[in-house]
């Protein structure tokens, strides 16, 4: 069953411009983690935040977690055309294993 | 280190074929994890195995789909007989427990087609 949620399902943004997914979750989560998916590849972990966090950056990335809301976002900042994927978020329950939700579809155009 | 290795990345078989799908995870990697991906029901997880011991096969959709993990460095799917709704994409991802390392490593995965 889809424990994540992500909105909206595809986006669209010229380059330079921010980007903001949010994913939504039904249960307790040990914690919430953002992969990125490129057409006909595998997905790639991007970032981890824990329960016990509000707040996360990784270079052009920035995560929040609101587990009061059962919500979490990713905002790309400065977009670039290499950054059009899908962005799955995946939540852990703490039992060895990740439930993803659908995705969000992201495209930058030059 | 390669990262995880799928074989082969594109399948086309007639329905009643058995097919076998082949994962190779990163080495020392603890966890395999077989998801499968299709764009009515996203990421779906099959089964996974911890040390190669099968732990929760709840996932699989039926008796049709089987897997296996002889030892840590290969794991196989296998669907016998296939069906036309199998199609989809199917990933295998390993992770490396402790750390505070729960992150997984995926696969390219294997574009399976069921005529």
């Amino acid at each position: 069953s889809q424990q994540g949620e992500e909105d909206p399902q595809a986006l669209s943004i010229q380059e330079g411009e921010n980007a903001t997914m949010n994913c939504s979750y039904k249960t307790s989560i040990n914690n919430l983690q953002w992969y990125r998916q490129n057409s006909g590849r595998g997905l790639v972990h991007l970032i981890l935040i824990r329960s016990n966090e509000r707040e996360k950056h990784s270079g052009r990335l920035r995560v929040t977690l609101d587990t009061s809301k059962k919500s979490s976002s990713l905002l790309i900042t400065a977009s670039r055309a290499a950054d059009t994927a899908s962005y799955f978020c995946a939540t852990d329950d703490g039992y060895s294993t990740l439930t993803f939700g659908k995705g969000t579809m992201l495209l930058v155009s030059p | 280190d390669a990262g995880v290795i799928q074989s082969p990345r594109h399948e086309v078989t007639e329905m009643g074929q058995e097919v076998t799908l082949r994962c190779k995870p990163i080495s020392g990697h603890d966890y395999l994890f077989w998801y499968r991906q299709t764009m009515m029901r996203g990421l779906e997880l099959l089964i996974y195995f911890n040390n190669n011991v099968p732990i929760d096969d709840s996932g699989m959709p039926e008796d049709r789909f089987s897997a296996k993990m002889p030892n840590a460095s290969f794991s196989t799917l296998k669907i016998q007989p296939s069906e036309p709704r199998d199609s989809a994409v199917y990933f295998c991802a390993s992770r490396l427990t402790g750390g505070g390392n729960e992150k997984l490593f995926f696969g390219s995965g294997t574009q399976l087609s069921v005529l």
